[in-house]
């Protein structure tokens, strides 16, 4: 099955600063990418995806990149606020097999004012 | 977005009593749920892919028994803990997709039931 190998586990930054998460996955039929954000105790919220067709993709200042050879994609937070801190994260999935999520083990960010 | 809503937010069972777990699409018809389980400072780790009309599918190690799932609507999925011990204590979360056939691929997720087993 499916591996997703999410990484730093941790990671404070300044404010005003970018933070970079980084994933790799281990099924190459694997084509779809979202990105959750996961507030304490609340449900994951969706705040990016790409698809495997796509190599980039840019949401204000949330963007992912996905490099299908490597099997890495990554997620880019610019300008970080205080309300960007979060456990982030990655997951892989299949479409064809009714988008069955495999997540990674999760980021916490941390942005200090 | 398409609103997925699970009940109760949070319960606390003796050990050995059976707890239910539902989760509603609101907004819109669901053929597919997931239920997933989250430990404190864990990743989200899928139990089992919920299918209506039909069984639902196990992941390795969840036994089956033990997490009845039932999805007897287009709209409604539920899980049942039996016979809970303190182990089980968990953040359990659903999720769903609008419409298998569409182009959006967004898994909308329920708020989550925080079990407690005393």
């Amino acid at each position: 099955g499916e591996n997703v190998e999410q990484h730093p586990s941790t990671l404070s930054v300044q404010e005003g600063d970018s933070a970079v998460i980084k994933c790799t996955y281990s099924d190459s039929a694997s084509n779809y990418f979202p990105w959750y954000k996961q507030e304490l105790g609340k449900r994951p919220q969706l705040i990016i995806d790409i698809r495997s067709n796509v190599g980039e993709k840019k949401d204000q200042r949330i963007a992912v990149t996905l490099n299908k050879t490597a099997k890495h994609f990554s997620l880019h937070i610019t300008e970080t606020q205080p309300e960007d801190s979060a456990v982030y994260f990655c997951a892989a999935s299949i479409t064809s097999s009714n988008y069955k999520l495999t997540f990674g083990k999760g980021t916490l960010l941390t942005v200090n004012p | 977005g398409a609103v997925v809503s699970q009940h109760p937010s949070w319960v606390i069972c003796k050990s050995g009593t059976s707890v239910k777990i539902e989760c509603r699409s609101l907004d819109f018809q669901a053929t597919t749920m997931f239920w997933y389980r989250q430990f404190p400072k864990q990743s989200l780790m899928l139990m089992a892919t919920s299918n209506e009309g039909s069984k639902a599918t196990y992941e390795q190690g969840v036994e089956k028994d033990k997490f009845l799932i039932n999805h007897a609507s287009l709209t409604l999925s539920t899980l049942t803990v039996t016979s809970a011990h303190p182990e089980d204590s968990s953040f359990y979360i659903c999720s769903a997709r609008a419409n298998p056939g569409q182009a959006s691929t967004e898994a909308f997720f329920g708020q989550g039931t925080r079990l407690t087993v005393v």
